[in-house]
């Protein structure tokens, strides 16, 4: 079946510094990749939605110059959060979507730690 | 994005007992997910729901589209101690391409 690596699983950062979280669809093409946070006891919340080769579209409310989107090739997206403050701790999840028969497929998420 | 309507919010039952869940919105949705969420993991999919009316079975757990694309439940049967977890309904609307909009979660607990 279909599978998204995605890495680290968890990130400890200075506040000030920028991390890198990389998801990579491992059989598969993924045309789409969205990138969602989740706080604790809450939901999935999407903050933007890349396709492979342009710009990443943003939610309402996602500062698009903090959380920089790369969507290079058809197997790897990247979010970096730059200049990272405690408020951004949080658990990032991706999830690459083929349309086929495989949908939507989850990574295994990102838990940062702003200290 | 706008989150769908997902009950109940928590539930704490006993082992061998069954578990009806529910998302229901005011916008028409093309597709009805359920996924299961495990602490510290992404979702994991349990059943895909893509025609109105459409009712799907993935072992001891039952899923369905409603007539009116408005709504889903996901049923579990004779619950088991590995049923713990948050389980979310997610759907595709009519209007929003390939964004997909998640429920609040039900976050299940089972006592043996």
């Amino acid at each position: 079946g279909a599978v998204v690596s995605q890495h680290p699983s968890w990130v400890i950062c200075k506040s000030g510094t920028s991390v890198k979280i990389e998801c990579r669809s491992l059989d598969f093409q993924a045309t789409t990749m969205f990138w969602y946070r989740q706080f604790p006891k809450q939901s999935l919340m999407l903050m933007a939605t890349s396709n492979e080769g342009s710009k990443a579209t943003y939610e309402q409310g996602v500062e698009k110059d903090k959380f920089l989107i790369n969507h290079a090739s058809l197997t790897l997206s990247t979010l970096t959060v730059t200049s990272a403050h405690p408020e951004d701790s949080s658990f990032y999840i991706c999830s690459a979507y083929t349309g086929g028969i495989y949908g939507y497929t989850f990574g295994s998420g990102t838990r940062l730690t702003v200290v | 994005g706008q989150q769908l309507n997902q009950s109940p919010q928590s539930m704490f039952i006993q082992e061998g007992e069954d578990v009806s869940m529910n998302c229901t919105s005011s916008s028409i949705f093309n597709t009805w997910l359920w996924y299961k969420q495990e602490p510290g993991e992404g979702p994991v999919l349990l059943i895909a729901l893509y025609k109105a009316g459409e009712l799907t079975s993935n072992g001891r757990l039952t899923a369905q589209f409603g007539i009116t694309r408005k709504d889903s439940f996901l049923n579990i049967s004779a619950s088991i101690p590995s049923d713990v977890g948050i389980y979310f309904c997610a759907g595709q609307r009519e209007t929003s391409g390939s964004r997909l909009t998640f429920g609040e979660g039900t976050q299940l607990t089972v006592n043996p």
